[in-house]
């Protein structure tokens, strides 16, 4: 299996503009997730989608995030307009989710953002 | 609120010394997991282990292991005879209100292991 893909691995845009992280999950894993990492608040949820559907988005910082999932296999976290305090290697996570079995989350590799 | 506490930010060791890296949590679920996940220099996060709040028998992997104490709320991490490769960081997280992956992380202890 070639485990969670993210791209870019590496982002540089300047401030105001749309930027848009994607992830495709590991085949069969029916939960993503969106983190990110920075050096002031560590690693956080931003969003979690069970079966497609975003079930919590609580972590989301603001509204100019945003994060669809319109397959299994495919999701996006886009932001815009992108601001320097964006910058943070953003990770995307899946795993299983289901009666009687809940397997442990695998993360791709991260994209690093930098906006500028 | 969910909360996990790596006190320690940074250990050096010096190669094939033992090291213990503690992670102390706050939750007010009855169930719930624990986690250890390590973040090596290329920035990839790999995950070690995942115990049931249930089950506090200890776990050995080769090298590796896990120490849960639930009156103390602890489930610390050791690593026997550690080698240069272990150089990383070790992040131990719970999962929120028993909820899948949805992670609280902690905010990680730097493993420096020297030769």
């Amino acid at each position: 299996d070639a485990g969670v893909i993210q791209s870019p691995r590496h982002e540089v845009t300047e401030m105001g503009q749309e930027v848009t992280l994607r992830c495709k999950p590991i085949s069969g894993h029916n939960s993503l997730f969106w983190y990110r990492q920075t050096m002031m608040r560590g690693l956080e949820l931003l969003i979690y989608f069970n079966n497609n559907v975003p079930i919590d988005d609580s972590g989301m910082p603001e509204d100019r995030f945003s994060a669809k999932m319109p397959n299994a296999s495919f999701s996006t976290l886009k932001i815009q307009p992108s601001e320097p305090r964006d910058s943070a290697v953003y990770f995307c996570a899946s795993s299983t989710r289901q009666v009687g079995m809940n397997t442990e989350a695998f993360f791709g590799q991260g994209t690093r953002l930098t906006v500028v | 609120a969910q909360k996990v506490t790596q006190a320690q930010t940074e250990i050096s060791v010096v190669e094939k010394e033992d090291v213990t890296l503690d992670c102390v949590y706050e939750t007010r679920d009855t169930t719930y997991y624990l986690f250890w996940y390590k973040q090596p220099p290329s920035g990839e996060l790999v995950f070690l282990i995942r115990r049931n709040s249930f089950d506090e028998q200890n776990e050995i992997s080769g090298r590796y292991s896990w120490n849960f104490q639930k009156s103390t709320s602890s489930f610390n991490f050791t690593i026997t005879a550690s080698q240069v490769v272990d150089s990383a960081v070790y992040f131990c997280a719970l999962n929120r209100n028993n909820a899948g992956n949805m992670l609280t992380f902690g905010g990680g202890t730097r493993l420096m292991v020297k030769p």
